[in-house]
């Protein structure tokens, strides 16, 4: 199993860009999240999913959008990129059940570090 | 709204010494998980505490939620330089449908 994949690794983007950041999993988890980690800070949720279909807001999740049209990807859109979403972007997945998130181990990817200047 | 504190923000210890962590939450928590980071990597799970005054151990590590489910601490006895990163708690309130991250211990050892 490959767990958590996410591309690109490395992105630098000019002030009012767009990008999508892709993640996937292969551990059938019904479960997937994106967080931002910026520098010397800890991880704040941004969106997430229970299920192909089912999206919902995280706590910071002005700024962007997500999709989920199958169990494997959860594609992060960046619309009109700004400095203040520099950061680190982690993608991770987790069993779910009928569990509440944050009930379960989260498998992280290994993350994409977006610049925007 | 919710926050989880940790502290101390960075340790430094010898080689050999002990370490720990702390972490607390505004409100009660539901469950507590621990992950650990290492430089330039991603989080990656170690535990995860339930029940009040749990307390779980992994090796050299020593988990505990506290009696309240407020608080949680990490100790690790003898540090070695693979220990090296940063650990974060992260917490799950009541009926939220979130978890929420404590700011990390980032844990330097000097061999």
């Amino acid at each position: 199993n490959a767990g958590v994949t996410q591309t690109p690794k490395f992105r630098i983007l000019k002030i009012g860009q767009s990008m999508t950041l892709q993640c996937t999993q292969d551990m059938n988890h019904n479960y997937m999240y994106w967080y931002r980690q910026d520098p010397g800070m800890g991880l704040k949720l941004i969106y997430y999913s229970v299920g192909a279909g089912i999206t919902d807001k995280g706590e910071v999740p002005n700024g962007y959008n997500v999709s989920r049209s199958t169990t494997e990807d959860f594609p992060l859109r960046l619309e009109l990129a700004a400095p203040s979403q520099t950061s680190v972007y982690f993608c991770a997945s987790s069993y779910g059940g009928r569990a509440l998130i944050g009930s379960y181990e989260q498998y992280f990817g290994p993350g994409t570090r977006l610049t925007v200047t | 709204g919710q926050q989880v504190m940790q502290i101390p923000q960075y340790q430094h210890v010898q080689e050999g010494e002990d370490f720990t962590t702390y972490c607390n939450s505004s409100t009660t928590l539901s469950n507590i998980q621990w992950y650990k980071q290492r430089p330039g990597g991603h989080p990656v799970f170690l535990i995860q505490l339930v029940k009040s005054g749990e307390v779980k151990k992994q090796k050299r590590l020593t988990f505990q939620f506290g009696e309240a489910k407020k608080n949680s601490s990490l100790h690790i006895t003898a540090t070695q330089t693979t220990d090296v990163g940063t650990y974060f708690c992260a917490g799950r309130s009541g009926g939220a449908n979130n978890l929420f991250f404590g700011t990390g211990t980032r844990l330097t050892v000097i061999p």
